[in-house]
């Protein structure tokens, strides 16, 4: 069975500062990784994803994520954060073999970048 | 991009009727698609899964007569909540994989439902 985990409820960084946002993952065979930002009362909206190639995966304002097989975790991070990215993440994943299996998501993390 | 509405945004109910919820894929065709449910706080909870032309698979614990979802096209599911209670006030958004299979699953923006 495929698992996300996000051990952090909450991440505080002032603004300026480099963040980082943990996940760590469990799948059966290899993942197909994302993450996701969620501002309040809306969907989802797509971040980045890895799928095969290239470790470091650069997805859309500025974020970037690691994929680390060895230590099943793939850390969203941003260089320098802003107050506007203040909101919810999500990291999923869904095995590559699985078809037409869904995402499964991680509890959230609610990321607070303060001025 | 691919492009997932919903309808309605929001709707308020009274106990005991029914709530239809849309699911659209506007620029491409999704062979399946995902309803999951959110509570305040916390992470997306998968309802079922439902594939054009045939049933849906429901995760253990989502009652089946409670939450009907058809998928009658390949542009569109629905989810109806029925004779709805409290309980059942959450966030639902739905989720659509494209014809080929992509590996993405596109998002709904969500509808907010609060039963009265």
């Amino acid at each position: 069975a495929q698992s996300v985990a996000q051990p952090e409820d909450q991440v505080n960084v002032a603004e300026g500062n480099p963040l980082t946002v943990k996940c760590t993952y469990s799948v059966s065979g290899n993942p197909y990784l994302f993450w996701y930002v969620q501002y309040p009362n809306r969907g989802l909206q797509f971040l980045l994803k890895y799928i095969t190639g290239d470790n470091l995966v650069k997805g859309s304002y500025g974020f970037e994520a690691e994929f680390n097989k060895s230590q099943t975790s793939f850390h969203l991070k941003k260089p320098s954060a802003l107050v506007s990215d203040s909101a919810l993440y999500f990291c999923a994943v869904r095995d590559i073999r699985g078809g037409n299996t869904p995402l499964v998501f991680g509890k959230g993390t609610r990321l607070s970048v303060i001025a | 991009g691919a492009v997932v509405s919903q309808h309605p945004s929001r709707v308020i109910c009274k106990s005991g009727t029914s709530v239809k919820i849309e699911c659209r894929s506007l620029d491409f065709q999704a062979t399946t698609m995902f309803w999951y449910r959110q509570f305040p706080k916390q992470s997306l909870m998968l309802m079922a899964t439902s594939n054009e032309g045939s049933k849906a698979t429901y995760e253990q614990g989502v009652e089946k007569d409670k939450f009907l979802i058809n998928h009658a096209s390949l542009t569109l599911s629905t989810l109806t909540v029925t004779s709805a209670h409290p309980e059942d006030s959450s966030f639902y958004i739905c989720s659509a994989r494209d014809r080929q299979g992509s590996d993405e699953q596109y998002f709904g923006p969500g509808t907010r439902l609060t039963v009265t």
